[in-house]
C-alpha cells in the first residue's frame, strides 16, 4: 500500500498563475483533508471531504477549490496564486469522521509563489 | 471560536533529559490527538485520548487528558536523537483544530 500520494512534490508559480495539487489515497478511506503548514503556525484545514461527493470549507479557504473526484482522489486548486499562498500542503484520509479517527498524512507539496 | 493552545513553541534538551508539551482548549474536546513531524517529512499519528484523566504509555512517551478534557500533555523520558521533530496535539470539539507544535531539538 502507497498510502496517501501527493503530486507534485514540489512547484514554483508566478503571481496569478493556476494549478491543481493531485492527492490519491489506497486505503479506502471515506474522509479526505488538505491543509497548509506555515512555519510556526501549525497545520490549518483548507477543505475537507467527509465522504465521496461532499466538500466542506475549513479554517482558511479562500483562494482555494477542491474537487472529490471518486473515493481515492482529492485535488486542491489554486485558481490565481498569490504569494500568500506560498506554503507546505499536505492532503491527508482518514476511515471516516465519527469518533475522530487518526489521520493519514501524504509527504507534502512545498509551493513558491513568486 | 475554538482553539487549541501549545507550549512551548521550542524545547531544547540536552539528550538524556526529559521534555514535556502541554496542550491547552478554549473548550471541551471530546478527544484529542497527538502527531509527530520529524524534520522534512509528515505527520504521522501517535495516540489518541478520549476519556477524562486518561494516561496511555508508549515505551518512553507518556501522554494525559485532563480531567476536564480541555487540556492534555505528552511527556517523553530520557530524550533520545531519535525523537527530535515537531509534536502536534489536534483536539476535536465541533470540528478538529491542530496546535501550532512543539519543535524539539535534541542537544548531543
Amino acid at each position: 500500500n502507497a498510502g496517501v500520494t501527493q503530486t507534485p512534490k514540489f512547484q514554483v508559480l508566478k503571481t496569478g498563475q493556476s494549478m491543481t495539487l493531485q492527492c490519491a489515497q489506497d486505503m479506502n478511506h471515506n474522509s479526505m483533508y488538505w491543509y497548509r503548514q506555515d512555519p510556526g503556525m501549525g497545520l490549518r484545514l483548507i477543505y475537507y471531504s467527509a465522504s465521496e461527493g461532499t466538500t466542506d470549507k475549513g479554517e482558511v479557504p479562500n483562494g482555494y477549490n477542491v474537487s472529490r473526484l471518486n473515493k481515492r482522489e482529492f485535488s486542491l486548486r489554486l485558481e490565481s496564486a498569490a504569494p500568500s499562498q506560498t506554503s507546505v500542503y499536505f492532503c491527508a484520509s482518514s476511515a471516516g469522521l465519527a469518533g475522530t479517527p487518526k489521520q493519514f498524512f501524504g509527504p507534502g507539496t512545498r509551493l513558491t509563489v513568486l | 471560536g475554538q482553539q487549541v493552545m501549545q507550549i512551548p513553541q521550542y524545547q531544547h534538551v540536552q539528550e538524556g533529559e526529559d521534555f514535556t508539551t502541554y496542550c491547552n482548549s478554549s473548550t471541551t474536546l471530546s478527544n484529542i490527538q497527538w502527531y509527530k513531524q520529524r524534520p522534512g517529512g509528515h505527520p504521522v499519528f501517535l495516540i489518541q485520548l478520549v476519556k477524562s484523566g486518561e494516561v496511555k504509555k508508549q515505551k518512553r512517551l507518556t501522554f494525559q487528558f485532563g480531567e476536564a478534557k480541555k487540556n492534555s500533555s505528552l511527556h517523553i523520558t530520557a530524550t533520545q536523537t531519535t525523537d527530535v521533530g515537531t509534536y502536534f496535539c489536534a483536539g476535536r470539539d465541533d470540528k478538529i483544530i491542530f496546535g501550532k507544535g512543539t519543535r524539539l531539538h535534541i542537544l548531543p
